[in-house]
């Protein structure tokens, strides 16, 4: 069964904009962390966020993670082409399980 | 440093025949995942090597086994395939377990299965 939910499942932007993804999640978890996949090719990770922290920044990445929510968001800024991906979140507890994606688009 | 790798990168097979996937995980790390991807789905996790054994296994039948090797590399081996296990095949590895590291994944094997 997954356990991220990302939403939406595709989202389409303009270069420049931003773009803000988000996940839930049912459990308890670790840490929660974000993957980006390029046209059906392995995954890269992205940043991952401990269940004690809130924030966190990587270049134009920030995710928050809300853990009495049980959701986390993903906000691309100022996007570029190249970010154009299906991004996935990831949670753990005995294994990783990841949602079905979000489709991210971003037109030149 | 060399990533993960993976082979073949694409097998076509027909039903009722046996897959077998292979995975070289980063020098250094003792775990090995296994997961299927299906044309626009997420990632369902199948199984999860760490040491030579099998530490945690996704909701698959017993046809989809797999082993880790004493270098750590690992093999998925599907058997009796049907067409619906037509799909990516990714493996990852992380140098512990799940809980607190991040995991490397190949480029991944897609599967036909006609």
């Amino acid at each position: 069964s997954q356990q991220g939910e990302e939403d939406p499942q595709a989202l389409s932007i303009q270069e420049g904009e931003n773009a803000t993804m988000n996940c839930s999640y049912k459990t308890s978890i670790n840490n929660l962390q974000w993957y980006r996949q390029n046209s059906g090719r392995g995954l890269v990770h992205l940043i991952l966020i401990r269940s004690n922290e809130r924030e966190k920044h990587s270049g134009r990445l920030r995710v928050t993670l809300d853990t009495s929510k049980k959701s986390s968001s993903l906000l691309i800024t100022a996007s570029r082409a190249a970010d154009t991906a299906s991004y996935f979140c990831a949670t753990d507890r005995n294994d990783m399980r990841f949602g079905a994606g979000t489709r991210l688009t971003v037109k030149p | 440093e060399a990533g993960v790798t993976q082979s073949p990168t694409h097998l076509i097979k027909t039903r009722g025949q046996q897959a077998t996937l292979r995975c070289s995980p980063i020098s250094g790390h003792t775990s090995v995942y296994w997961y299927q991807q299906a044309l626009g789905l997420g990632l369902q996790f199948l199984l999860w090597y760490d040491e030579g054994e099998e530490r945690n296994r996704g909701n698959f039948p017993p046809r989809f086994s797999g082993r880790q090797f004493p270098n750590y590399s690992s093999e998925l081996n599907v058997n009796a395939l049907e067409l619906e296990d037509s799909a990516l095949y990714l493996c990852a590895s992380s140098y512990k377990g799940f809980r607190t590291d991040t995991q490397y994944f190949g480029p991944g094997t897609r599967l036909t299965v006609l």
